[in-house]
């Protein structure tokens, strides 16, 4: 069975940074892209980016580019989202997708990430 | 940059009828993907390359389109379809998730 088990929810003050991770299990790590998506309260999905945990190449949306660093430990099968210079417009619930295909086949439970002073 | 326009952004359906949501893009589109979510839980995988159900997914949803107008239809709505639907595409080099269909139960 394949899981994706993201980290705990996170309270961050504003300008800190956040490191998210999302441990995949019961597939080959290399052979998928990890995504990340967010949600903003009440609001719609927003992708973020994806990494190819084979080689670490990465592709970000524009906004996110200086937001989000994503990287992958393909020894422990664990993709990561580190946000950085929070401010309370990243209070949101950030999932992570895994691709195997055409589409985003599995997703984690999401984690709500909250930047409040 | 592709647009999409997903419609109606709610709607309600009475048990038994047929639903139809639209996702509409400004460019053509090879196809289009489509997930559920219900509140407080991850989206679902609901049926992929326009018309192949997920796994799980009831035989009364089906999947249609081309060019750059696509479409998830329910016949005969029940009650555990009250859901968000999105639709999503790979453009390189990214992927769009429309605005969402919030379906309510009549």
């Amino acid at each position: 069975e394949v899981q994706l088990q993201q980290s705990g929810a996170e309270l961050r003050k504003p300008g800190t940074s956040v490191k998210l991770s999302c441990k995949v299990s019961g597939y080959n790590f290399r052979n998928t892209y990890m995504h990340w998506v967010n949600q903003r309260p009440g609001k719609g999905l927003e992708w973020i980016g994806r990494i190819d945990p084979a080689n670490g190449n990465t592709i970000y949306v524009e906004k996110f580019k200086s937001k989000a660093t994503l990287t992958a430990d393909t020894s422990s099968n664990t993709a990561y989202m580190q946000l950085s210079q929070l401010k309370s417009d990243d209070t949101a619930i950030y999932f992570c997708a895994m691709q195997s295909g055409s589409f985003f086949d599995y997703w984690g439970q999401g984690v709500m990430v909250t930047v409040s002073s | 940059e592709i647009v999409f326009t997903q419609s109606p952004t709610t709607m309600t359906a009475s048990p038994g009828e047929k639903v139809t949501i639209t996702c509409r893009a400004s460019s053509s589109v090879s196809y289009m993907h489509w997930y559920q979510q219900k509140p407080g839980a991850s989206p679902k995988p609901w049926i992929y390359e326009t018309s192949k159900l997920a796994s799980g997914v009831p035989d009364r949803f089906s999947g249609s389109g081309s060019g750059t107008s696509y479409s998830l239809t329910i016949n005969n709505m029940e009650a555990e379809d009250a859901a968000t639907y999105y639709c999503q595409q790979w453009n390189y080099p990214k992927y769009t998730f429309g605005a969402g269909t919030k379906l309510e139960l009549k």
